[in-house]
């Protein structure tokens, strides 16, 4: 089946603790990025990457790392999380054929943080 | 920055009634799209509507486009109760040879059986 997987699905930390929320996606697409998603806010794009070990910034990317060592994979990485990181993430991913042509995105299932 | 918006926020409907929600954007797209995110769940694709269309139409969805208002529109015809849900316009700048896809705020539609 054909999807995309994010795991941990909640999470609970404290401020200051490393964590990496994992996204995988079967579907061989080139294109990955993860979002946030707050009350009021929307979705906002963190980090995305157009291939293989080519990510770039998306809107609010501080506090954040990402890496794309492999092209099913794109883990997202908070090095010292804060309270304000307290959010539901989405990875999503998509084929990336046209330059300036948005492609339909899949998206994963979230990931609900609450950092303490 | 957010590229599209939608409106209404919120909608309060009966079931059989029709829904209509409206995005507006601000520069040239390729394409369009909208999705849906049940509460708490990943989007879900909906519909793409290519700048070149007009109108499109998928079972009780019908979109439209006017790209000289850079505005677009989702009817949802005879809603049930399990439409409630958001729904969020996505679009896309070409912007430094890479693309950045945007989502509005979402308008929050629910259904009353």
């Amino acid at each position: 089946e054909a999807q995309v997987t994010q795991n941990p699905r909640y999470l609970i930390t404290v401020t200051g603790k490393k964590l990496t929320v994992t996204c995988s996606q079967n579907m061989n697409h080139e294109y990955m990025s993860w979002y946030r998603q707050d009350p009021g806010l929307g979705l906002r794009q963190i980090y995305y990457s157009m291939n293989v070990e080519v990510t770039d910034k998306g809107d609010v990317p501080e506090g954040y790392k990402v890496s794309r060592k492999e092209k099913r994979n794109f883990p997202l990485i908070l090095e010292s999380p804060s309270p304000n990181q307290t959010s539901l993430y989405f990875c999503a991913s998509s084929f990336r054929r046209t330059l300036g042509v948005q492609e339909t995105q899949y998206f994963g299932p979230g990931t609900r943080l609450l950092v303490l | 920055s957010q590229q599209g918006e939608e409106d209404p926020q919120a909608l309060s409907i009966q079931e059989g009634e029709n829904a209509t929600m409206n995005c507006s954007y601000k520069t040239s797209i390729n394409n369009l799209q909208w999705y849906r995110q049940n509460s708490g769940r990943g989007l879900v694709h909906l519909i793409l509507i290519r700048s070149n269309e007009r109108e499109k139409h998928s079972g009780r969805l019908r979109v439209t486009l006017d790209t000289s208002k850079k505005s677009s529109s989702l009817l949802i015809t005879a809603s049930r109760a399990a439409d409630t849900a958001s729904y969020f316009c996505a679009t896309a700048s070409a912007s430094g040879g890479s693309y950045i896809p945007t989502f509005g705020r979402g308008t929050s539609l629910i259904v009353h059986p």
